[in-house]
């Protein structure tokens, strides 16, 4: 298995762009989770989806962030509008499920101008 | 709410000699504490984990600690090398649920 898979690996835009970052899950993987790791705030817990329904957003920052999980194979993390404060590397991660390994994806490096 | 706390924040020690990093959680249920390695730029990997009915694991060089009554977990490198440098998160994982809290991470430093 090619593991966690991200893209894009790198996204720079402008403030008031939309962005969509996109993670396909480890296959047989039942949970999916998205993270966010700055600096300041270290690896937060934005939102975690076990058998594609949403089960936590409750680290989603506000209402400009929302995801999507379709199918067990594919998430979307999207922020409308961006501000230069949701800079930070995401990261995608995914498990067979509670108390199981969790295995990160390579990440989105976003920087909003 | 759930908290996990991660002591050094940085850590510099003599290539060759031994690492410690210890991690306190507060949820008394959790049951399944892992450890991450993340190099710069890279994304955090799993190096070693550990469930709640075992009090110790090695793998080679490193090994980790559970102590469920004092609510301490502790990850020991020995006979480090330089490319030990990293930073290293611990996690727990929240009962009832499917998610983990991390810890704030240390950079080690191996100095060669």
């Amino acid at each position: 298995d090619a593991g966690v898979i991200q893209s894009p690996r790198h996204e720079v835009t402008e403030m008031g762009q939309e962005v969509t970052l996109r993670c396909k899950p480890i296959s047989g993987h039942n949970s999916l989770f998205w993270y966010r790791q700055t600096m300041m705030r270290g690896l937060e817990l934005l939102i975690y989806f076990n058998n594609n329904v949403p089960i936590d957003d409750s680290g989603m920052p506000e209402d400009r962030f929302s995801a999507k999980m379709p199918n067990a194979s594919f998430s979307t993390l999207k922020i409308q509008p961006s501000e230069p404060r949701d800079s930070a590397v995401y990261f995608c991660a995914s498990s067979l499920g509670d108390g199981e390994k969790l295995f990160f994806g390579s990440g989105t490096q976003l920087s909003v101008l | 709410g759930e908290n996990v706390e991660q002591h050094p924040s940085t850590l510099s020690v003599q290539e060759g000699d031994s690492a410690v990093i210890k991690c306190t959680y507060s949820d008394s249920a959790s049951n399944y504490f892992p450890w991450y390695k993340q190099e710069l730029g890279k994304r955090p990997q799993l190096i070693i984990d550990i469930r709640s009915n075992v009090g110790e694991k090695k793998d080679q060089r490193i090994a980790v600690t559970l102590n469920k009554t004092a609510k301490h977990f502790s990850l020991h490198i020995t006979e480090t090398q330089p490319e030990d440098s990293a930073v290293y998160f611990c996690a727990a994982s929240v009962t009832g649920t499917y998610k983990y809290i991390f810890g704030t991470g240390t950079r080690l430093k191996v100095l060669a």
